[in-house]
C-alpha cells in the first residue's frame, strides 16, 4: 500500500538555526498536504501543494513538491521557541475510487532557547 | 466559527466496556473523517463519510468498531467492547470538499481502557 515516510521522528535543534525535513512517498502523489500539531493539540493545516516543483512560503516557513511529486519538503529559517511541535505530511494518490489521504508518523521539533 | 466539536475530551473505561465518542463537524463542511493517533502508528483513518455516507471503512480496525453518520451534523465512532489496546488519542476531522481539501480537526478524545 501507499506509504508516506518522514524520517527521523525528532529533531532537536539551537534556536536561531535553520531546520529541514523531508517526506517521501513510495507513488506519485496528487498532492500534498502539511499540518503542525502543537504538544497536547491536534493537526493544524498549514498548506497544500499541487504542481510539480511548487514553491509556497510562510513566514519563515518554506515548503516544496518535488519535480516528481513523490516528495515534500518543509524549511524553518532562524527557529523559534514557537516551532516546537509535530510536522506531519499527508500525502493523496491521484483522486480515485480508492483514494486516500495517507499521513506520514511526523517529526517532532523541539527548540533550545 | 466553533469548530470540529468532539465528546468527551477524556474517556477512561474498563476492558469490555463500550464506549461511543462523539463528533459535530464544522456547519457547511461534507466530509468527516476519523483518526486514531498512537505513538506507535502514528495517524491512522478508520472511516470517511462524504455526505453522511460511508465512503472508505479499511481502515476501521475490526467489528468491534462501528461508526455512523445519522446527519449531517453529527457522528459517533463507537467501540464494543472496548479492550486496553484501542488506547490511543480518536480524532475528528471534517472537510468542505473531499479529500483535495485541508482537514479541520476537533481537539480528540484522549481513551484509555483499563
Amino acid at each position: 500500500g501507499q506509504q508516506v515516510m518522514q524520517i527521523p521522528q525528532y529533531q532537536h535543534v539551537q534556536e536561531g538555526e535553520d531546520f529541514t525535513t523531508y517526506c517521501n512517498s513510495s507513488t506519485t502523489l496528487s498532492n500534498i498536504q502539511w499540518y503542525k500539531q502543537r504538544p497536547g493539540g491536534h493537526p493544524v493545516f498549514l498548506i497544500q501543494l499541487v504542481k510539480s516543483g511548487e514553491v509556497k512560503k510562510q513566514k519563515r516557513l518554506t515548503f516544496q513538491f518535488g519535480e516528481a511529486k513523490k516528495n515534500s519538503s518543509l524549511h524553518i529559517t532562524a527557529t523559534q521557541t514557537t516551532d516546537v511541535g509535530t510536522y506531519f505530511c499527508a500525502g493523496l494518490l491521484a483522486v480515485g475510487a480508492n483514494s486516500k489521504l495517507t499521513f506520514g508518523k511526523g517529526i517532532t521539533l523541539s527548540v533550545r532557547p | 466559527d466553533a469548530g470540529v466539536i468532539q465528546s468527551p475530551r477524556h474517556e477512561v473505561t474498563e476492558m469490555g466496556q463500550e464506549v461511543t465518542l462523539r463528533c459535530k463537524p464544522i456547519s457547511g463542511h461534507n466530509s468527516l473523517f476519523w483518526y486514531r493517533q498512537t505513538m506507535m502508528r502514528g495517524l491512522e483513518l478508520l472511516i470517511y463519510f462524504n455526505n453522511n455516507v460511508p465512503i472508505d471503512d479499511s481502515g476501521m480496525p475490526e467489528d468491534r468498531f462501528s461508526a455512523k453518520m445519522p446527519n449531517a451534523s453529527f457522528s459517533t465512532l463507537k467501540i464494543q467492547p472496548s479492550e486496553p489496546r484501542d488506547s490511543a488519542v480518536y480524532f475528528c476531522a471534517s472537510s468542505i470538499w473531499d479529500l483535495n481539501s485541508p482537514l479541520h480537526f476537533g481537539n480528540g478524545t484522549r481513551l484509555t481502557v483499563t
